[in-house]
């Protein structure tokens, strides 16, 4: 059982909009900053969002964080094939004194 | 560039050890901590502990002590991670990752900006 709670999937069209939520606590996303990961099948995770909302560079504009109060937010817009992943979002725990992660979405572009 | 590059894939007996290696390149190896996460077979990113690549000083997350041994060769820019008593439910990927943040005043800014490729281990008779 993780900390943080992720949607196990979610689907939608090439071209359409998906958001993917991150519920958590006061101890983690309540207080601390939210990264959002991409993990492409077979291959290791990828930073995609880190500080709640910002993009590494080389990441497009597509993709973009939020936050408001115990819960964070992925959106992604104009899906493409290629961006049939799996989406972690991940935080640090003020009381566990632990890195935490969410259990994962699997994004299907239909 | 930054790079983690981690060693080869492992096939190990049940009760041996392994000793998986991440080599750093394209930044100053002591300036970011080390952190290392465990992926089972179909399963989420679990977050194993870290290690202060300044002073060696290892921090084990609940659920990896004992048998999970962190350490450094800074000469060599690499970190270890060390399995003893290998269990078959100790199979997985595990990753290496940089942490770049920090904390204050009780806030965290921690992300895993960099990541190794993966090393899997697998434990069977």
């Amino acid at each position: 059982q993780s900390v943080l709670t992720q949607p196990p999937s979610v689907s939608a069209a090439p071209g359409q909009k998906v958001t993917i939520s991150c519920s958590g606590s006061s101890s983690n996303i309540g207080n601390n900053y939210v990264s959002w990961y991409q993990q492409l099948p077979g291959t290791a995770p990828k930073l995609l969002i880190y500080d709640n909302n910002k993009r590494p560079s080389g990441i497009p504009d597509r993709f973009s964080g939020s936050k408001s109060g115990t819960s964070a937010t992925l959106g992604i817009t104009g899906l493409q094939t290629g961006d049939e992943a799996d989406y972690y979002c991940g935080t640090w725990d003020s009381s566990l004194s632990a890195q935490v992660f969410g259990g994962g979405t699997k994004l299907t572009v239909l | 560039q930054v790079h983690l590059v981690q060693s080869e894939s492992e096939l190990k007996k049940p009760g041996a050890s392994v000793k998986v290696s991440c080599k750093a390149s394209g930044y100053t190896f002591t300036s970011y901590a080390l952190n290392w996460v465990r992926q089972a077979p179909g399963e989420g990113l679990e977050w194993m502990g870290w290690i202060n690549t300044n002073t060696g000083i290892p921090t084990p997350a609940q659920g990896f002590t004992g048998r999970f041994v962190f350490s450094l060769d800074t000469s060599v820019s690499t970190a270890y991670l060390q399995i003893s008593s290998l269990k078959a439910e100790d199979t997985a990927v595990y990753y290496c990752a940089r942490r770049s943040g920090y904390c204050t005043t009780g806030v965290c800014q921690k992300t895993f900006d960099y990541w190794g490729q993966g090393t899997l281990v697998t434990v069977s008779s």
